[in-house]
Protein backbone atom coordinates (compact mmCIF):
# COMPACT_ATOMS: atom_id res chain seq x y z
CA UNK A 1 0.00 0.00 0.00
CA UNK A 2 2.70 2.68 0.76
CA UNK A 3 3.54 2.77 -2.92
CA UNK A 4 0.77 4.54 -3.82
CA UNK A 5 0.40 7.92 -3.00
CA UNK A 6 -2.32 10.65 -3.39
CA UNK A 7 -2.27 14.16 -3.13
CA UNK A 8 -4.01 16.11 -1.88
CA UNK A 9 -5.35 14.65 1.08
CA UNK A 10 -7.88 17.38 1.75
CA UNK A 11 -9.60 19.41 -1.54
CA UNK A 12 -11.76 22.05 -1.59
CA UNK A 13 -13.45 23.69 -4.94
CA UNK A 14 -15.77 26.38 -5.47
CA UNK A 15 -18.59 25.69 -7.97
CA UNK A 16 -17.38 26.09 -11.58
CA UNK A 17 -14.01 25.16 -11.23
CA UNK A 18 -11.90 21.84 -12.73
CA UNK A 19 -9.64 20.23 -9.99
CA UNK A 20 -7.05 17.71 -10.39
CA UNK A 21 -6.06 14.89 -8.39
CA UNK A 22 -2.90 13.17 -7.88
CA UNK A 23 -2.20 9.63 -7.95
CA UNK A 24 1.15 7.90 -8.22
CA UNK A 25 2.70 4.47 -7.92
CA UNK A 26 6.02 3.33 -7.75
CA UNK A 27 5.17 -1.13 -7.67
CA UNK A 28 5.68 -1.14 -11.35
CA UNK A 29 1.85 -2.10 -11.55
CA UNK A 30 0.05 -2.27 -15.04
CA UNK A 31 -3.28 -1.20 -14.09
CA UNK A 32 -4.86 1.65 -12.50
CA UNK A 33 -8.13 2.52 -11.60
CA UNK A 34 -10.42 5.60 -9.73
CA UNK A 35 -13.00 5.33 -7.21
CA UNK A 36 -15.39 7.24 -5.42
CA UNK A 37 -17.07 6.17 -2.26
CA UNK A 38 -19.61 8.57 -0.49
CA UNK A 39 -20.56 8.52 3.00
CA UNK A 40 -21.27 5.44 4.30
CA UNK A 41 -21.78 3.49 0.64
CA UNK A 42 -19.55 1.43 -1.34
CA UNK A 43 -17.27 1.82 -4.32
CA UNK A 44 -18.08 2.93 -7.36
CA UNK A 45 -15.68 3.22 -10.68
CA UNK A 46 -14.57 6.12 -12.49
CA UNK A 47 -12.25 5.28 -14.93
CA UNK A 48 -9.69 2.55 -15.12
CA UNK A 49 -6.17 2.15 -17.28
CA UNK A 50 -4.38 -0.75 -18.04
CA UNK A 51 -2.07 0.36 -20.08
CA UNK A 52 -0.04 3.20 -20.56
CA UNK A 53 -2.10 5.75 -22.95
CA UNK A 54 -5.27 3.71 -22.66
CA UNK A 55 -8.29 3.86 -20.56
CA UNK A 56 -11.66 3.21 -20.40
CA UNK A 57 -15.12 4.41 -18.62
CA UNK A 58 -16.34 2.93 -15.72
CA UNK A 59 -19.97 2.99 -14.02
CA UNK A 60 -19.98 6.97 -13.53
CA UNK A 61 -17.32 8.42 -15.90
CA UNK A 62 -19.21 11.98 -16.59
CA UNK A 63 -17.73 15.09 -15.05
CA UNK A 64 -14.59 12.92 -15.15
CA UNK A 65 -11.57 12.77 -17.26
CA UNK A 66 -8.04 10.91 -16.72
CA UNK A 67 -4.93 10.56 -18.42
CA UNK A 68 -2.20 7.76 -18.69
CA UNK A 69 0.80 9.43 -20.15
CA UNK A 70 3.37 7.38 -17.58
CA UNK A 71 2.99 4.12 -16.31
CA UNK A 72 3.43 5.95 -13.25
CA UNK A 73 0.52 8.13 -12.71
CA UNK A 74 -3.19 8.19 -13.32
CA UNK A 75 -4.25 11.78 -12.50
CA UNK A 76 -8.37 12.47 -12.45
CA UNK A 77 -10.00 16.02 -13.37
CA UNK A 78 -13.30 16.74 -11.63
CA UNK A 79 -14.71 18.80 -13.89
CA UNK A 80 -17.77 21.32 -13.59
CA UNK A 81 -19.92 19.03 -15.25
CA UNK A 82 -19.97 16.74 -12.52
CA UNK A 83 -22.97 18.02 -10.19
CA UNK A 84 -22.47 16.91 -7.32
CA UNK A 85 -18.38 15.77 -6.55
CA UNK A 86 -18.13 15.94 -3.26
CA UNK A 87 -16.87 12.42 -1.86
CA UNK A 88 -13.29 10.33 -0.92
CA UNK A 89 -11.70 9.61 -3.94
CA UNK A 90 -9.32 6.43 -4.13
CA UNK A 91 -6.82 5.40 -6.30
CA UNK A 92 -6.22 1.87 -7.51
CA UNK A 93 -3.46 0.20 -8.93
CA UNK A 94 -2.82 -3.95 -9.81
CA UNK A 95 -0.67 -6.09 -11.52
CA UNK A 96 -1.51 -9.16 -13.74
CA UNK A 97 0.31 -12.11 -13.07
CA UNK A 98 0.39 -15.77 -12.32
CA UNK A 99 0.89 -15.22 -8.59
CA UNK A 100 -1.16 -12.32 -7.61
CA UNK A 101 -4.23 -10.21 -9.01
CA UNK A 102 -4.08 -7.88 -5.90
CA UNK A 103 -5.54 -4.66 -5.97
CA UNK A 104 -3.64 -2.00 -3.68
CA UNK A 105 -5.62 1.20 -2.69
CA UNK A 106 -4.01 4.47 -2.29
CA UNK A 107 -4.93 6.86 0.93
CA UNK A 108 -7.20 8.87 -0.78
CA UNK A 109 -8.35 12.45 -1.55
CA UNK A 110 -11.51 14.23 0.03
CA UNK A 111 -13.19 16.75 -1.74
CA UNK A 112 -15.55 18.87 -0.86
CA UNK A 113 -17.27 21.73 -2.98
CA UNK A 114 -18.10 24.97 -1.01
CA UNK B 1 -24.59 -7.14 -16.57
CA UNK B 2 -21.39 -8.14 -14.16
CA UNK B 3 -22.94 -7.96 -10.98
CA UNK B 4 -21.64 -8.71 -7.21
CA UNK B 5 -24.47 -9.08 -4.43
CA UNK B 6 -22.80 -9.08 -0.84
CA UNK B 7 -25.13 -10.09 2.49
CA UNK B 8 -26.04 -8.82 4.85
CA UNK B 9 -25.89 -4.71 5.07
CA UNK B 10 -25.48 -4.68 8.13
CA UNK B 11 -24.06 -7.35 11.18
CA UNK B 12 -23.40 -7.40 14.61
CA UNK B 13 -21.85 -9.72 17.00
CA UNK B 14 -20.82 -10.19 20.42
CA UNK B 15 -17.14 -9.96 21.02
CA UNK B 16 -15.71 -14.01 20.65
CA UNK B 17 -18.54 -14.97 18.26
CA UNK B 18 -18.11 -16.07 14.34
CA UNK B 19 -19.10 -13.52 11.59
CA UNK B 20 -19.93 -14.94 8.10
CA UNK B 21 -20.40 -12.38 5.31
CA UNK B 22 -21.79 -14.02 1.91
CA UNK B 23 -21.52 -12.71 -1.97
CA UNK B 24 -22.84 -13.70 -4.84
CA UNK B 25 -21.36 -13.20 -8.51
CA UNK B 26 -23.10 -13.68 -11.71
CA UNK B 27 -19.82 -13.69 -14.35
CA UNK B 28 -18.99 -16.75 -14.32
CA UNK B 29 -15.41 -16.42 -15.68
CA UNK B 30 -14.79 -14.48 -12.45
CA UNK B 31 -11.76 -16.18 -10.96
CA UNK B 32 -10.46 -14.46 -8.50
CA UNK B 33 -11.80 -12.83 -5.11
CA UNK B 34 -10.90 -11.02 -2.73
CA UNK B 35 -11.94 -9.36 0.45
CA UNK B 36 -11.44 -5.71 1.54
CA UNK B 37 -11.43 -4.30 5.11
CA UNK B 38 -12.15 -1.35 5.22
CA UNK B 39 -12.05 1.48 8.79
CA UNK B 40 -13.57 4.70 9.16
CA UNK B 41 -11.56 7.44 6.50
CA UNK B 42 -9.25 5.15 6.02
CA UNK B 43 -8.22 3.20 2.68
CA UNK B 44 -9.18 -0.86 2.08
CA UNK B 45 -6.89 -3.04 2.81
CA UNK B 46 -6.66 -6.70 1.66
CA UNK B 47 -7.33 -9.50 4.19
CA UNK B 48 -8.16 -12.47 2.03
CA UNK B 49 -7.99 -13.72 -1.39
CA UNK B 50 -8.89 -16.54 -3.45
CA UNK B 51 -8.87 -18.00 -6.65
CA UNK B 52 -11.06 -20.17 -8.31
CA UNK B 53 -9.06 -23.26 -8.02
CA UNK B 54 -9.15 -23.55 -4.30
CA UNK B 55 -12.41 -24.53 -2.64
CA UNK B 56 -11.25 -22.51 1.19
CA UNK B 57 -8.58 -20.65 2.06
CA UNK B 58 -7.59 -19.87 6.16
CA UNK B 59 -5.37 -16.99 7.79
CA UNK B 60 -5.36 -17.91 11.22
CA UNK B 61 -9.08 -16.22 12.44
CA UNK B 62 -9.94 -15.41 9.12
CA UNK B 63 -11.30 -18.23 6.10
CA UNK B 64 -12.95 -17.76 2.46
CA UNK B 65 -14.82 -20.43 1.16
CA UNK B 66 -15.52 -20.05 -2.53
CA UNK B 67 -18.32 -22.66 -4.49
CA UNK B 68 -18.20 -21.86 -7.61
CA UNK B 69 -21.04 -23.96 -9.02
CA UNK B 70 -23.64 -21.80 -7.21
CA UNK B 71 -21.28 -18.99 -7.98
CA UNK B 72 -20.96 -17.33 -3.92
CA UNK B 73 -18.00 -17.43 -1.69
CA UNK B 74 -18.23 -16.08 1.90
CA UNK B 75 -16.15 -14.15 4.68
CA UNK B 76 -15.99 -16.53 7.61
CA UNK B 77 -14.33 -14.02 11.11
CA UNK B 78 -13.90 -16.55 14.23
CA UNK B 79 -13.33 -15.40 17.62
CA UNK B 80 -14.26 -11.70 16.29
CA UNK B 81 -12.64 -8.79 18.75
CA UNK B 82 -13.36 -5.03 18.88
CA UNK B 83 -11.00 -4.43 16.35
CA UNK B 84 -12.24 -6.48 13.36
CA UNK B 85 -14.99 -3.95 13.25
CA UNK B 86 -14.81 -2.25 10.06
CA UNK B 87 -16.77 -2.28 6.97
CA UNK B 88 -15.85 -5.25 4.35
CA UNK B 89 -16.56 -5.73 0.88
CA UNK B 90 -16.07 -8.44 -1.25
CA UNK B 91 -14.63 -8.49 -5.55
CA UNK B 92 -14.86 -10.67 -8.13
CA UNK B 93 -12.29 -10.73 -10.79
CA UNK B 94 -11.76 -12.69 -14.27
CA UNK B 95 -8.25 -14.25 -14.31
CA UNK B 96 -7.78 -13.21 -17.97
CA UNK B 97 -8.86 -10.40 -20.23
CA UNK B 98 -10.22 -7.28 -18.59
CA UNK B 99 -9.02 -5.81 -15.10
CA UNK B 100 -12.07 -4.40 -13.67
CA UNK B 101 -12.85 -5.60 -10.39
CA UNK B 102 -16.49 -5.59 -9.57
CA UNK B 103 -17.22 -4.67 -5.73
CA UNK B 104 -20.09 -5.75 -3.67
CA UNK B 105 -22.08 -2.97 -1.66
CA UNK B 106 -19.71 -4.08 1.59
CA UNK B 107 -21.48 -4.66 5.22
CA UNK B 108 -20.59 -3.20 7.83
CA UNK B 109 -19.87 -5.79 11.00
CA UNK B 110 -20.02 -4.15 14.25
CA UNK B 111 -18.82 -6.49 17.36
CA UNK B 112 -20.21 -5.93 20.45
CA UNK B 113 -18.03 -5.88 23.70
Amino acid sequence: DGGITQSPKYLFRKEGQNVTLSCEQNLNHDAMYWYRQDPGQGLRLIYYSQIVNDFQKGDIAEGYSVSREKKESFPLTVTSAQKNPTAFYLCASSIRSSSTDTQYFGPGTRLTVL
Amino acid sequence: GENVEQHPSTLSVQEGDSAVIKCTYSDSASNYFPWYKQELGKRPQLIIDIRSNVGEKKDQRIAVTLNKTAKHFSLHITETQPEDSAVYFCAAMPLSGTYKYIFGTGTRLKVLA
